[in-house]
């Protein structure tokens, strides 16, 4: 069974830093990219981050660019989101997600439950 | 690349056809999916390649278009059916979805 989990969503205030993880498990975690996609409050979802399974193909949303950075460890089927700067605009449920293709983005085919983020002084 | 769906909102009875469209700003091939997100599950892939079905998704969901004009068809709706639908394009980076459109019963 393939499984997403997400952790690392607390409460930060404006300014600071934070750092999502999702350990995966039930397939073979470097044979794919992978993705952070969030919800906002009331909102619609807004794809955030795409990393190959090598991490040599990386790509960011506008609106977090410069301050998120994603990274993955195959070892450890893991995979990160490094979020810096935040402000009230990155309250969201973040979402790791599976892509089905190995390098460039294609289908995302496979999600967690997602971890929530509140930015708030 | 902008997605606009439409309409953001509509009211359907069990059994209806439903037809959702998306456009993209720009040409995208058939890079173009679709995905179901109930409220408090995560988002679920049903269509992919703009009309491919994912696999385990029901056959009454159907998806067409190429380029820039899209559709998702529901051929008759289901009680489980009744969830927000996205498209997104895969086409080139920054990867943009559409506004989403909610399916509510009539």
């Amino acid at each position: 069974e393939v499984r997403l989990v997400e952790s690392g969503g607390d409460l930060v205030q404006p300014g600071r830093s934070l750092r999502l993880s999702c350990v995966v498990s039930g397939f073979t975690f470097d044979d794919y990219a992978m993705h952070w996609v969030r919800q906002a409050p009331g909102k619609g979802l807004e794809w955030v981050s795409h990393i190959s399974w090598n991490s040599v193909s990386i790509d960011y949303a506008d609106s977090v660019k410069g301050r998120f950075t994603v990274s993955r460890d195959n070892a450890r089927n893991s995979l990160f989101l490094e979020m810096e700067s935040l402000s009230a605009e990155d309250t969201a449920v973040y979402y790791c997600v599976r892509d089905q293709r190995s390098l460039t983005a294609f289908a995302l085919d496979y999600w967690g439950q997602g971890t929530l983020v509140t930015v708030s002084s | 690349i902008q997605m606009t769906q439409s309409p953001s909102s509509l009211s359907a009875s069990v059994g209806d056809r439903v037809t959702i469209t998306c456009r993209a700003s720009q040409s995208i091939n058939t890079y173009l999916n679709w995905y179901q997100h109930k409220p408090g599950r995560a988002p679920s892939l049903l269509i992919y390649a703009a009309s491919t079905l994912e696999s385990g998704v029901p056959s009454r969901f159907r998806g067409y278009g190429s380029e820039t004009d899209f559709t998702l068809t529901i051929t008759s709706l289901q009680p489980e059916d009744f969830a927000t639908y996205y498209c997104q394009q895969t086409y080139s980076p920054p990867l943009t979805f559409g506004g989403g459109t909610k399916v509510e019963i009539k």
